[in-house]
């Protein structure tokens, strides 16, 4: 079956101007994340959604991050006035249900984004 | 809390040799743990996942681990090393009801022929 699709792969943009990144998770999936992959920090929780919520939004790293999930499978991250230091891999992933440790997370290619 | 710690950032092997993979873990609940592994310019895949069954784990590929609770350990090992097996791997930790994953800071598997 499909796995996490994430689009765009490739996002170059210019400082100041918001992006908008998009993951479409696995078919039936409840849960969602969304994770950051950078040279310095390693890989990142962002935020997570159960079903269209998000219980937990405690790794965006500011206000400019925000996220939504509708219809309980397409998510949209948004990064407003991005700066170069939000250039990084942003991975998306999903998993059947998300109330325990031991569920696996499949993830995305995903988008690799560079702010200029 | 959780953390985990990938010993080696580098490992270089010849094609035909054993692979090991070294990871150490910390986690205030019985975690579950897990190896992905990241192809350039691709996504995490799951190579093999341990959730309280058995110790010794298979995965995909010819992988295999063994957890170690004694030693908070959960090493990464292939008898037997392939070109393809080229790649990044990640150690992962997640405990408790908490979906969050603990990423290792990755470890690069460069296979030599």
């Amino acid at each position: 079956g499909a796995g996490v699709s994430q689009s765009p792969s490739n996002k170059v943009t210019e400082k100041g101007k918001d992006v908008e990144l998009r993951c479409d998770p696995i078919s039936g999936h409840t849960a969602l994340y969304w994770y950051r992959q950078s040279l310095g920090q390693g890989l990142e929780f962002l935020i997570y959604f159960q079903g269209n919520s998000a219980p937990d939004k405690s790794g965006l790293p500011s206000d400019r991050f925000s996220a939504e999930r509708t219809g309980g499978s397409v998510s949209t991250l948004t990064i407003q006035r991005t700066q170069q230091e939000d250039s990084a891999v942003y991975l998306c992933a999903s998993s059947l249900v998300p109330t325990s440790g031991q569920e696996t997370q499949y993830f995305g290619p995903g988008t690799r984004l560079l702010v200029l | 809390a959780q953390s985990v710690t990938q010993l080696d950032s580098h490992v270089s092997v010849s094609e035909g040799t054993p692979v090991l993979l070294r990871c150490n873990y910390s986690s205030s609940y019985s975690p579950s743990l897990f190896w992905y592994v990241q192809h350039p310019n691709k996504g995490l895949q799951l190579l093999l996942k341990y959730t309280s069954a058995a110790t010794l784990v298979k995965g995909i590929n010819g992988f295999e681990a063994e957890f170690k609770k004694s030693e908070t350990s959960f090493h990464l090992t292939k008898p037997s090393a392939h070109m393809s097996d080229a790649a990044e791997y990640f150690c992962v930790v997640s405990g408790g009801s908490n979906y969050k994953l603990t990423f290792g800071k990755g470890t690069l598997l460069t296979v030599n022929p």
